[in-house]
C-alpha cells in the first residue's frame, strides 16, 4: 500500500521569506500524481499544486514550485515570499493512475506566517 | 460558479443513531468521493462513485455506505455511530476519473463536521 509521510507536524516563517514543507512518500507504481494541498481554518481543502511522475520537470504555480525526486521518492514544496494568507495546514498526497480515484494523504504541516 | 457543497455543515449525533451527509458537486463533475478526516489527521479516503457506480472503496466497516444518483449528487450514510466515527467529512467532485490528470483533480467542499456523543 501507499503510504505518505510528512515529518514536520510545524513549521513558522516570516512574512516575505521562504519555506519548504517535506514530504516523502512510498510506491512501487512507476507513473503517478502527487499533489500538496492547503486546509485554513475554513477547512476546504484547496489544490496548491500538482506534479506528474513521468514529467521530470519541477511544477511551479506562481509562488509555490515544488522539488520533486522522483529516485528518492520526495516531493517538497516551496513557498516563496510568504504572506499571511498563506497560514493553514498543509498536506501532501498521492493518487495512482490505475484504479480508485483514491488520494493518500500525509498528516500534514501547520504552517505559521509571522508578520 | 458554485462549488463542490455539502449539507449539513455540522451536525451532533447520539451513539447507535444513523446519519446521512449529503454533497453536491461542482456542474458538470461525474466523480465524487468522500473522505474522513479525524481532528490532527489527514483525510482517509472512503469511497468514490462514477457514473453512479462505485469505483473504490476503502478501509472502512460496512456500516459506512454511499451512493450517488443521477444529477450526480451523492449520499454518505453511517449506520450504528460510534464515538470514533466524530470527525470532519469531506466531499470532492472531480470532471471524470483515471487519466490524464487533467480533469481528474479533485475539488473539495467545506466538509460536514460529525460529532457523535
Amino acid at each position: 500500500a501507499q503510504t505518505v509521510t510528512q515529518s514536520q507536524p510545524e513549521m513558522s516563517v516570516q512574512e516575505a521569506e521562504t519555506v519548504t514543507l517535506s514530504c516523502t512518500y512510498d510506491t512501487s507504481e512507476s507513473d503517478y500524481y502527487l499533489f500538496w494541498y492547503k486546509q485554513p481554518p475554513s477547512r476546504q481543502m484547496i489544490l496548491v499544486i500538482r506534479q506528474e511522475a513521468y514529467k521530470q520537470q519541477n511544477a511551479t504555480e506562481n509562488r509555490f514550485s515544488v522539488n520533486f525526486q522522483k529516485a528518492a521518492k520526495s516531493f517538497s514544496l516551496k513557498i516563496s515570499d510568504s504572506q499571511l494568507g498563506d497560514a493553514a495546514m498543509y498536506f501532501c498526497a498521492y493518487r495512482a493512475i490505475q484504479g480508485a480515484q483514491k488520494l493518500v494523504f500525509g498528516q500534514g504541516t501547520r504552517l505559521t506566517i509571522n508578520p | 460558479d458554485a462549488g463542490v457543497t455539502q449539507s449539513p455543515t455540522h451536525l451532533i449525533k447520539t451513539r447507535g443513531q444513523h446519519v446521512t451527509l449529503r454533497c453536491s458537486p461542482i456542474s458538470g463533475h461525474k466523480s465524487v468521493s468522500w473522505y474522513q478526516q479525524v481532528l490532527g489527521q489527514g483525510p482517509q479516503f472512503i469511497f468514490q462513485y462514477y457514473e453512479k457506480e462505485e469505483r473504490g472503496r476503502g478501509n472502512f466497516p460496512d456500516r459506512f455506505s454511499a451512493r450517488q444518483f443521477p444529477n450526480y449528487s451523492s449520499e454518505l450514510n453511517v449506520n450504528a455511530l460510534l464515538l470514533g466515527d466524530s470527525a470532519l467529512y469531506l466531499c470532492a467532485s472531480s470532471f471524470t476519473t483515471g487519466t490524464p490528470i487533467s480533469g481528474t483533480e479533485a475539488f473539495f467542499g467545506q466538509g460536514t463536521r460529525l460529532t457523535v456523543v
